[in-house]
C-alpha cells in the first residue's frame, strides 16, 4: 500500500512533442506529489508538485495532473527540448513526511 | 530552498575500509535523510537523521553498518563501514522543511566504488 508505481520505465520523445510520464499510489493517506528531475551526476531536483484539493497545476511548460478518484497522477511536458532529457521520479508523501518513491522514468527528446 | 554541501563528491575506497560523508546546509532544517541510489535505479532511504538522538533506520539498514550523527540543524554525517563492494553506490542526503512545505532539497550526491 506504500508503492508508487510510476511508467513507463524509459520514453523517447521528439523536440517540440509532449512527454507523458504516469503515477498510481494506494495509500489514500498520501497528500503531497511531487516530481523530481534528475540528470546525471546530480540530485534530484524538485521539479512541480501538487496536493489532492487540486486536479491540475502548470509551471511553465510543466503540468501535472492529479485524479483523486483513480488514484493516478500524470507529469506533462509541453514542447519537450532536449535539455529536459532526464530522469523523472514521481513521490508521495503525508503527515510522516517520508517520501515513496517511483522507480523513474529516463526520458530522452530527440533533436 | 535550503542549498546542501555533501562532501566528498565521490572516492575510490578499499573493501573493510570505512568512508564518512558530510552533509553541510546553510540553514536549519527540520529534516535530514540518507539516501542510497543504485546508477539507474530509484531511491531507497537508509535512514531519518535526528537531532540529538539516535538515527530511524529503515529496514534493512543497521547502524552497525551505516552510523549516523546529526550534532545540530544544519549538518549531519554519515558513514559507511566495514565497506563490500556491495556498497557501491550514490548517496545522498536530504533536507526537508515543514515550513516550506514538504520542499526537500538533495545535495548532488556521493559516487562510491569499493575495490
Amino acid at each position: 500500500q506504500q508503492q508508487v508505481k510510476q511508467s513507463p520505465q524509459s520514453l523517447i520523445v521528439q523536440k517540440g512533442g509532449i512527454s507523458i510520464i504516469n503515477c498510481a499510489y494506494e495509500n489514500t493517506a498520501f497528500d503531497y506529489f511531487p516530481w523530481y528531475q534528475q540528470f546525471p551526476g546530480k540530485g534530484p531536483a524538485l521539479l512541480i508538485a501538487i496536493r489532492p484539493d487540486v486536479s491540475e497545476k502548470k509551471e511553465g511548460r510543466f503540468t501535472i495532473s492529479f485524479n483523486k478518484s483513480a488514484k493516478q497522477f500524470s507529469l506533462h511536458i509541453m514542447d519537450s527540448q532536449p535539455g529536459d532529457s532526464a530522469t523523472y521520479f514521481c513521490a508521495a508523501t503525508h503527515s510522516n513526511y517520508q517520501l515513496i518513491w517511483g522507480a523513474g522514468t529516463k526520458l530522452i527528446i530527440k533533436p | 530552498s535550503a542549498v546542501i554541501s555533501q562532501k566528498p563528491s565521490r572516492d575510490i575506497c578499499q573493501r573493510g575500509t570505512s568512508l564518512t560523508i558530510q552533509c553541510q546546509v546553510d540553514s536549519q532544517v527540520t529534516m535530514m535523510f540518507w539516501y542510497r541510489q543504485q546508477p539507474g535505479q530509484s531511491l531507497t532511504l537508509i535512514a531519518t537523521a535526528n537531532q540529538g538522538s539516535e538515527a530511524t533506520y529503515e529496514s534493512g539498514f543497521v547502524i552497525d553498518k551505516f552510523p549516523i550523527s546529526r550534532p545540530n540543524l544544519t549538518f549531519s554525517t554519515l558513514t559507511v563501514s566495514n565497506m563490500s563492494p556491495e556498497d557501491s553506490s550514490i548517496y545522498l542526503c536530504s533536507v526537508g522543511d515543514r515550513v516550506a512545505n514538504y520542499g526537500y532539497t538533495f545535495g548532488s550526491g556521493t559516487r562510491l566504488t569499493v575495490v
